[in-house]
């Protein structure tokens, strides 16, 4: 069965460095996402993305955040400078017409 | 805006009985999709079940169904005869069709089966 892949499964960073988050989404979905998770609470919406552009953002993806399909078959999320606050659990999902498929997710640390 | 509310932080349930978690939501988009999504302990997310906004009848995916009030906006999720494994996690979530494309999620309840 077709799944979306993370790598990887957990980052440690220090303070102020740059992260990027890979994943691999179900190969004929078009519409990829990235979610976060702090604590296990609530899965916040961070960016939405379709044919190769932004589709929509929330307010916690700021200037910092970055998105890119460098090929056709990566997604990945980049943190220019991470801070303390950043530190969650970060899913990527991709869907072809509404449900989303999520991957297991990159725990990230910032130190 | 739209809006996701589950007022429920946990819930008990006996094994083998049914419960029923609540989520009511706010839109102004007429064409919107539902969902629920279970997270077990090891924290991935697991689809559930959907219903559409023009769906005249309630979804139903095995021990799940998905009980669809729409003039109330509620979808609470109906789990029978539960299973010491359905303790977990339990998102509803909710997506517009207008632009964006994206998928909005409640709080979640948190699900205790007791044996």
């Amino acid at each position: 069965e077709p799944e979306v892949t993370q790598t990887p499964s957990h980052q440690v960073t220090q303070m102020g460095q740059e992260v990027i988050l890979r994943c691999v989404p179900i190969s004929n979905h078009l519409y990829f996402y990235w979610y976060r998770q702090i604590l296990g609470q609530k899965v916040e919406f961070l960016v939405s993305f379709y044919n190769n552009e932004i589709s929509e953002k929330s307010e916690i993806f700021d200037d910092q955040f970055s998105v890119e399909r460098p090929d056709g078959s990566n997604f990945t999320l980049k943190i220019r400078s991470t801070k303390l606050e950043d530190s969650a659990m970060y899913f990527c999902a991709s869907s072809a017409a509404g449900v989303l498929f999520f991957g297991s997710g990159t725990q990230l640390s910032v130190l | 805006a739209q809006k996701i509310t589950q007022t429920q932080p946990g819930m008990f349930v006996q094994e083998k009985e049914a419960v029923t978690l609540d989520c009511t939501y706010d839109t102004s988009d007429p064409s919107y999709g539902l969902f629920w999504y279970k997270q077990p302990s090891s924290g991935e997310m697991i689809f559930l079940i959907y219903q559409g906004s023009y769906d005249q009848q309630n979804a139903t995916e095995g021990r799940y169904s998905l009980n669809f009030q729409k003039a109330r906006k509620s979808a609470n999720l109906v789990i029978s005869a539960s299973q010491l494994g359905d303790s977990a996690m339990y998102f509803c979530a909710m997506r517009e069709s207008a632009g964006g494309f994206k998928t909005i999620f409640g709080a979640g309840t948190r699900l205790f089966v007791k044996a």
